[in-house]
């Protein structure tokens, strides 16, 4: 069946870069029956959506990141990448990728999460 | 985009049922029957119980249902099981920008 991982540092220095990977196996990120996703959850909050990209390179983002974060796709590698530049410790989160499945986008598929915390 | 609204807990005893409540707009919950449900327990990742407002992901069992009127969604969980304490979290597309709610954690009496 189909599984992500996640992948990336732990620690991040404010005003640095976040850099995290989800290798994607049992499926393909080519796919046109799916796009990938990125989320993050705060310690002790809610779910926050991040972005979304498509088989073709397309992506959407979040309003509130859109400025900051860049998701992108490695077919070769059959990846999906999430940068986010000038971190806070705001951006302090568990971050999953996940698989989006039709029209609604609902996640159907989930990493098990990657923990990035952002001090110096 | 500010987040759905849900009550920030829900209790039951073992086999009452539970209905968790979801509150948008008419330019999210309202304007897509595209309303997903998340179960989430603690230090795991969200699973998808309920999507597309009513439908069961298989494997999901049938004491999980969905519904909506106008600008609000509902979960309810019927015959309520100790392994249904969780947090829940609703999720609307809103014209591909997906808003979630701020979470219920339901406890099992």
């Amino acid at each position: 069946q189909v599984q992500l991982q996640e992948s990336g540092p732990g620690l991040v220095k404010p005003s640095e870069t976040l850099s995290l990977t989800c290798t994607v196996s049992g499926g393909s990120v080519s796919s046109a029956s799916f796009h990938w996703s990125w989320i993050r959850q705060p310690p002790g909050k809610g779910l926050e959506w991040i972005a979304y990209i498509y088989y073709n390179g397309g992506s959407n983002y979040s309003p509130s990141l859109r400025s900051r974060a860049t998701i992108s796709v490695d077919t070769s590698k059959n990846q999906f990448s999430l940068k986010l530049n000038s971190v806070a410790a705001a951006d302090t989160a568990v971050y999953y990728c996940a698989r989006v499945r039709g029209e609604g986008g609902v996640f159907d598929i989930w990493g098990r999460g990657t923990m990035v915390t952002v001090s110096s | 985009q500010s987040a759905l609204t849900q009550p920030p807990s829900a209790s039951g005893s073992p086999g009452q049922s539970v209905t968790i409540s979801c509150t948008g707009t008419s330019r999210d919950v309202g304007a897509y029957d595209f309303v997903s449900w998340y179960q989430q327990h603690p230090g795991k990742a969200p699973k998808v119980v309920i999507y597309e407002v009513n439908k069961r992901p298989s494997g999901v069992p049938d004491r999980f249902s969905g519904s909506k009127s106008a600008n609000t969604a509902s979960l309810t969980v019927s015959g309520l099981q100790a392994e249904d304490e969780a947090d829940y979290y609703c999720c609307s597309y809103a014209g591909l920008k997906p808003i979630f709610g701020g979470g219920t954690k339901l406890t099992v009496l």
